[in-house]
């Protein structure tokens, strides 16, 4: 069975980090270009950035640049993006999704929700 | 980079067409064969509808077709069903080697 497991809810303060973890699970993200989208409570999706298969390349949205940091380990076929300085208006669902080989993102995981409130 | 640009909502009655305009600029949508289109029900991930502007993964009915003029790509939903009423989003690669979403629709069926 294919699935993607986004690690656990997490409640932060403002100024904090959180990081957070992707794994597959019947499939594999290794080739793959990984992203990480975020929807705040009621809002929109919002890309947030992607890493390369290797993970020796990344690229962000201007508005997270210099606050998400996106790894990968491929031999435990996982994800991870950290993003630091939370404000409150980070509480959002945060998605990793694959990056199928015709540039969609196919396979999603559940989300992870992150509440920032002090 | 700022959100492609969608109607909050459209509605239309089972049996009916309606259509989704995504319009972006010529640094998106309007420069690569790009554009995404996901359905995304409450407390549910996004699912893809149509990749590179007009292709359908399989298990997508055909009833979900793409197209693209210029900025502007666009989502019909032919032959509306009770189930299609979800929100929708676009995406499209842009020349900053970055993705982008619209602002979401949302489909209400009649």
């Amino acid at each position: 069975q294919v699935q993607v497991v986004q690690s656990g809810a997490e409640v932060k303060r403002p100024g904090a980090s959180v990081k957070v973890s992707c794994e597959a699970s019947g499939t594999t993200f290794n080739g793959f270009y990984m992203h990480w989208v975020r929807q705040a409570p009621g809002q929109g999706l919002e890309w947030m950035g992607w890493i390369s298969p290797a993970g020796d390349d990344r690229n962000a949205a201007q508005k997270f640049q210099g606050r998400v940091t996106m790894t990968r380990d491929t031999s435990r076929n996982i994800v991870y993006m950290e993003l630091s300085e939370l404000r409150s208006d980070d509480t959002a669902v945060y998605y990793c999704a694959r990056e199928s080989i015709v540039a969609a993102l196919d396979l999603w995981g559940q989300g992870t929700l992150v509440t920032v409130s002090s | 980079q700022s959100a492609l640009t969608q109607p909050p909502s459209v509605s239309g009655s089972p049996g009916q067409s309606v259509t989704i305009s995504c319009i972006g600029t010529s640094s998106d949508i309007g420069y690569y064969r790009r554009v995404s289109w996901y359905q995304q029900s409450p407390g549910t991930a996004p699912k893809v509808l149509i990749y590179e502007d007009t292709n359908r993964p399989s298990g997508i009915p055909d009833r979900f077709s793409g197209s693209k003029s210029g900025n502007t790509a666009s989502l019909t939903i032919s032959g509306l069903q009770p189930e299609d009423e979800a929100g929708y989003y676009c995406s499209s690669y842009t020349t900053a080697k970055t993705y982008v979403f619209g602002t979401g629709t949302e489909v209400t069926v009649l």
